[in-house]
């Protein structure tokens, strides 16, 4: 099974208000992806973190890698409606180099 | 630039029935994937080449899943015989290059999907 736990599942959030998920992995990783997929869409990459305690950002959207590169957070700041989607994390093992992703946190703007 | 490309975009078997799918990656990628996803999950990787060795096919449920990418460049996924539980999407995906390299061009695109539905 999946190694990478991912929360929370799903996220209700008001438009403007913040949105967070986060990903824990049980084994250090070499490095740690994001990506959004929108309804009845693919995944999109959004950024790759690979240093320790890195921060990355792009507009509204702050991406983090923990110290021991075992979790990772992204964080939205004022959601809009075209956020709304699925945020995965896909890790690579340090062990065997094999991408783990995570079950995904899905973006749901209330109306 | 081409995106990947994927066929058939859908396709509606019965139970024990075979299936092919093909993918089509961004030129000069080196690295392609395969994944299921299941209705509400993330992505799960079947088979992972790189060129046309296989890197990483450890979820492959081999009894019924095969895949070949014989020349390096396009890819066909086989299911022989398909079950209820094969019902997801498809996706292919090709990166420039892949495995551990830490650098940007581990950057995953993916194709359209094609949807499965076995009855």
């Amino acid at each position: 099974g999946q190694q990478v736990m991912q929360i929370p599942q799903y996220q209700h959030v008001q438009e403007g208000e913040d949105f967070t998920t986060y990903c824990n992995s049980s084994t250090t990783l070499s490095n740690i992806q994001w990506y959004k997929q929108r309804p009845g869409g693919h995944p999109v990459f959004l950024i790759q973190l690979v240093k320790s305690g890195e921060v990355k950002k792009q507009k509204r959207l702050t991406f983090q890698f923990g110290e021991a590169k075992k979790n990772s957070s992204l964080h939205i700041t004022a959601t809009q409606t075209t956020d709304v989607g699925t945020y995965f994390c896909a890790g690579l093992r340090s062990s065997n180099y094999q991408l783990i992703w995570g079950a995904g946190t899905k973006l749901i703007i209330k109306p | 630039e081409a995106g990947v490309a994927q066929s058939p975009r859908y396709k509606i078997i019965e139970k024990r029935q075979s299936v092919a799918f093909w993918c089509n990656p961004i030129s000069g990628h080196a690295t392609l994937y395969w994944y299921q996803q299941i209705l509400g999950q993330g992505p799960k990787l079947l088979i992972q080449f790189q060129n046309n060795g296989v890197v990483d096919d450890s979820q492959l449920p081999k009894d019924r899943f095969s895949a070949e990418r014989l020349k390096g460049v396009d890819s066909t996924l086989k299911i022989q015989p398909a079950k209820l539980e094969d019902s997801a999407v498809y996706l292919c995906a090709s990166s420039l290059v892949g495995g551990g390299l830490a650098g940007d061009d581990n950057e995953q695109f993916f194709g359209p999907g094609t949807r499965l539905t076995v009855l």
